[in-house]
């Protein structure tokens, strides 16, 4: 079956940067997109940007351009989120999503990652 | 950017009831590109519709979505206690965005 399994809870300090990982089985890799998705405490979904595995290109929402990079390894099936210069309102948990296109829905869903960003 | 507007915020009904949730759109949404998810506490979003009205793979048939343009719809036909969560629309027909969420509760 599809799974998209996440890395473990990060605890940050303000300006320090996070990577995240999310490693997809059960389809093959390089045929949807990964879309990052973001849910402060008690909030709501913000979408963050995406990453087509094929060829690496990646669309980010401009709240974030320069701020996260994603990247992917195809050997490993694995795409990756990073975020530079943290600060206490990037405290979430970050999702990963797989969709079919670029403007498609999203399904499934990683388990999700907290990351806190804490002095 | 489209700004989805979910209505009511919260919505408290009791099992067995019928749950009308709406989602209201600042712009015509291409295409009728428009899901819904479902959250539980502590649990990823999961895909409920896609396309405005059409059910996702083992969503049962109380759910049903419906509209197109700027407004769309999100029923439940009878409340099951496993039904009572957040349920959010999204847009994808451009950058993808989401609405704020509606939260259904046991009343």
């Amino acid at each position: 079956q599809v799974q998209l399994v996440q890395s473990g809870a990060e605890v940050k300090k303000p300006g320090a940067s996070v990577k995240v990982s999310c490693k997809a089985s059960g389809y093959t890799f390089t045929s949807y997109y990964m879309h990052w998705v973001r849910q402060a405490p008690g909030q709501g979904l913000e979408w963050m940007g995406v990453i087509n595995p094929s060829g690496g290109s990646t669309t980010y929402a401009q709240k974030f351009q320069g701020r996260v990079t994603m990247t992917r390894d195809t050997s490993t099936s694995t795409v990756y989120m990073e975020v530079s210069s943290l600060r206490s309102e990037d405290t979430a948990v970050y999702y990963c999503a797989r969709a079919f296109q670029f403007y498609d829905s999203f399904d499934p869903w990683g388990q999700g990652t907290l990351v806190t960003v804490s002095s | 950017e489209i700004v989805l507007t979910q209505s009511p915020g919260t919505l408290s009904l009791s099992p067995g009831e019928r749950a009308t949730l709406s989602c209201r759109a600042s712009q015509s949404v291409s295409s009728s590109s428009l899901a819904w998810y479902q959250q539980k506490p502590g649990q990823a979003p999961r895909l409920l519709i896609y396309d405005a009205s059409s059910r996702a793979t083992g969503i049962p048939d109380r759910f049903s979505g419906g509209g197109s343009g700027t407004d769309f719809t999100l029923t439940i036909s009878r409340l099951e206690p496993e039904d009572f969560a957040v349920y959010y629309c999204q847009q994808y027909g451009s950058s993808p965005q989401f609405g704020g969420g509606t939260k259904v509760e046991i009343k």
